[in-house]
């Protein structure tokens, strides 16, 4: 079954740029979708269709999705923006849909 | 304003079958390019798709899933119920449900999500 890769941990400090990747085979045809969970907390979408914004969401998200990789990247990252992130996006038959793995975002 | 809300059973037996009721507000799930779908969490692990269906009773399933759940509706009470049989230990998570967002791929992401219900397998 399909699957999309991200690295386990990124930590930053206040301020700093935190760019959170996801791999997978089929990026190249679907859009990449980014979701932000906070500890006990159903998780919120924070960018979709590669690089939109849903209203509300801070402007120092952002995302891209080029080849078989998409970024997520928060520029000038804020404790309070610590969490989890996971990528998502559906296989080549858009039957399946499918997360990754989850990256725990750090910003001390 | 759209609302999700899980509800089902807190503990399970390891073998019993698991039957969980999304209801939602805000929307009908009769209206074109709408979706449910449900999504788990086991106990510090990522996020994992379980199943969708869509306004015209569309269903898709996880393939690790497919042999033990089913997805169903009833549009006169605004529910989707999800239902799982033999479940074991790892079934253990927070269960979600989730409508699908808008815009151009709308059918294919989740926008407006429950609270989660958390389930526990155990004897």
């Amino acid at each position: 079954s399909y699957e999309l890769t991200q690295p386990p941990s990124v930590s930053v400090s206040p301020g700093q740029t935190a760019r959170i990747t996801c791999s997978g085979d089929v990026l190249p045809k679907k859009y990449a979708y980014w979701y932000q969970q906070k500890s006990g907390q159903a998780p919120v979408l924070v960018i979709y269709e590669d690089n939109k914004r849903p209203s509300g969401i801070p402007e120092r998200f952002s995302g891209s999705n080029s080849g078989t990789m998409a970024t997520l990247t928060v520029k000038g990252a804020q404790v309070e923006d610590e969490g989890d992130y996971y990528c998502y996006s559906t296989d080549s038959s858009d039957k399946q849909r499918v997360f990754g793995g989850g990256t725990k975002l750090t910003v001390l | 304003q759209v609302t999700m809300r899980e509800s089902g059973p807190a503990l399970v037996k390891p073998t019993q079958s698991l039957s969980l009721t999304c209801t939602f507000s805000g929307f009908s799930l009769t209206a074109r390019g709408t979706c449910v779908g449900w999504i788990r969490q086991s106990p510090g692990k990522a996020l994992e798709w379980i199943a969708v269906i869509d306004w015209e009773d569309g269903k898709y399933y996880n393939p690790s899933l497919k042999t033990r759940v089913t997805i169903a509706k009833d549009t006169s009470k605004n529910q989707v119920v999800l239902k799982m049989t033999n479940v074991d230990p790892v079934d253990t998570a927070t269960y979600y449900c989730a409508r699908n967002g808008e815009g151009i791929s709308g059918y294919f992401y989740f926008d407006d999500w429950g609270q989660g219900t958390l389930v526990t397998v155990s004897s």
